[in-house]
């Protein structure tokens, strides 16, 4: 099945430490995002990219950076992470256009403890 | 104040009742109205999308947006223990990107 992975699934790291998560995709998605989702905050985005050279800010992307090493790949970086970067971490894929172009399609996520 | 407001719940039930789950919003240019389910430790999966006021219907599972009033909402009929899951509500506006935006989410509990 054509799948969203994300590694690792669990990680917990040091003030900081440079952190990072990765996202892979076999949907043939070009669109990408990284979401956080914290306790009454919900899902709110950091970057998405909607093709390899395309890299865009979302609404919370500070102390963070990402890289979007080819279609299939995208990941996330914390330059030096800090406890309140301790969330639950989503990537996510969709594609550009069709009937399906409005559904995200949601990694496993990565649970991140910055201590 | 937030563009989606989601009642985070926890909402218990017992099994076979009628749940019913609800977002409003303030952004007047949200045209596309979704709802996600997402299982602990799981990613969110979309399980309803309308673009139009009134009600979709799938299953067990029905849609209903009004959106002069800026109101969503899920409605669950003869509800399951596999119900049991966070309910988020999403909205997309018509301009720009489409970007996402997302409700808090709903924690659902089905009791047997």
């Amino acid at each position: 099945d054509a799948d969203v992975t994300q590694t690792p699934r669990n990680r917990i790291t040091k003030t900081g430490k440079r952190i990072m998560l990765e996202c892979s995709q076999t949907k043939g998605h070009d669109r990408m995002y990284w979401y956080r989702q914290d306790p009454g905050l919900g899902l709110r985005l950091i970057y998405y990219s909607f093709d390899v050279k395309d890299i865009n800010k979302g609404e919370i992307s500070d102390g963070y950076s990402v890289s979007r090493q080819a279609q299939a790949k995208f990941s996330l970086s914390l330059e030096s992470a800090i406890p309140n970067q301790t969330a639950l971490y989503f990537c996510a894929t969709s594609p550009t256009s069709g009937r399906a172009r409005d559904e995200q399609f949601f990694g496993p996520g990565t649970r991140l403890t910055v201590l | 104040q937030k563009e989606v407001e989601q009642d985070p719940g926890p909402l218990s039930v017992p099994e076979g009742a009628i749940v019913s789950l609800n977002c409003t919003y303030s952004n007047s240019a949200f045209q596309y109205f979704m709802w996600y389910r997402q299982y602990s430790r799981k990613g969110p999966e979309l399980l309803m999308y309308t673009y139009s006021s009134g009600n979709k219907e799938d299953g067990r599972f029905t849609a209903q947006v009004d959106k002069s009033s800026k109101y969503i909402s899920l409605f669950i009929r003869d509800s399951q223990p596999s119900d049991s899951a966070t309910y988020l509500c999403a909205m997309i506006n018509s301009g720009g990107y489409q970007k996402v935006t997302f409700g808090t989410g709903t924690k659902l509990q089905v009791i047997p």
